[in-house]
């Protein structure tokens, strides 16, 4: 199994363009969820999701969207970049566990480093 | 959601026990307690998770005492590789809070 896979690696966007983060797992999990991490601080949850179809906010949603048509794939679009934005993003899978809530136990993507000018 | 409040850092030296405590007086009935490690430029790995009293796996113990609002991880005879950041967990959404440095000196 890849596990948890990320693309691309690095990019660099200016102000205003958008792009598309891809997240895909072969684990067959559930639970998909974005987080951003700035540089210091903890991993902040942008968008999770439970299942294919079915997607949430999470802290800090604003300027993100997400959809998830597949059980592999989460991509996660930023609308219109801002230097906010400059951040390490990270998705994470897991299987759900009770009551629809996401096993504890979550693998995590080798991560995305976006830099906005 | 049950906030955590954690150390900000820790020292440690190479072969000696480090006990990481997190604070989670909010903590609800169903949650459980995770903790993840962080290396730098990775993404966070899972370590342990519990519910109350005592777990133990092949890489650290976590211990919760009877009211839940703490827990505390526990790392045996650290290494150098042991070096990252420590988050605890509360709870279903997995809110990461700021973790706890450790820095494993020889």
């Amino acid at each position: 199994n890849a596990g948890v896979t990320q693309t691309p690696k690095f990019q660099v966007l200016k102000t205003g363009q958008s792009m598309t983060l891809q997240c895909a797992q072969d684990m067959n999990h559930e639970y998909m969820s974005w987080y951003r991490q700035d540089p210091g601080m903890g991993l902040r949850l942008i968008h999770y999701s439970v299942g294919a179809g079915i997607t949430d906010q999470g802290e800090v949603p604003n300027g993100y969207n997400v959809s998830r048509s597949t059980t592999e794939d989460f991509p996660l679009r930023l609308l219109s970049a801002a230097p906010s934005q400059t951040s390490v993003y990270f998705c994470a899978s897991s299987y759900s566990g009770l009551a629809g809530r996401p096993s504890y136990e979550q693998y995590f993507g080798p991560g995305t480093r976006l830099t906005v000018t | 959601l049950a906030k955590t409040t954690q150390p900000i850092s820790m020292d440690s030296y190479e072969g000696q026990e480090v006990n990481i405590t997190c604070s989670h007086n909010n903590i609800a009935t169903n949650d459980y307690i995770t903790w993840y490690q962080q290396f730098p430029s990775q993404g966070p790995r899972f370590i342990i998770q519990g519910y109350k009293t005592k777990v133990t796996n092949e890489v650290a113990s976590l211990f919760i005492p009877a009211d839940r609002k703490s827990s505390t991880l526990s790392l045996p005879r650290v290494s150098l590789s042991d070096t990252a950041v420590y988050y605890c967990l509360v709870g279903g959404k997995l809110i990461f809070g700021q973790g706890t440095e450790l820095s494993v000196k020889p």
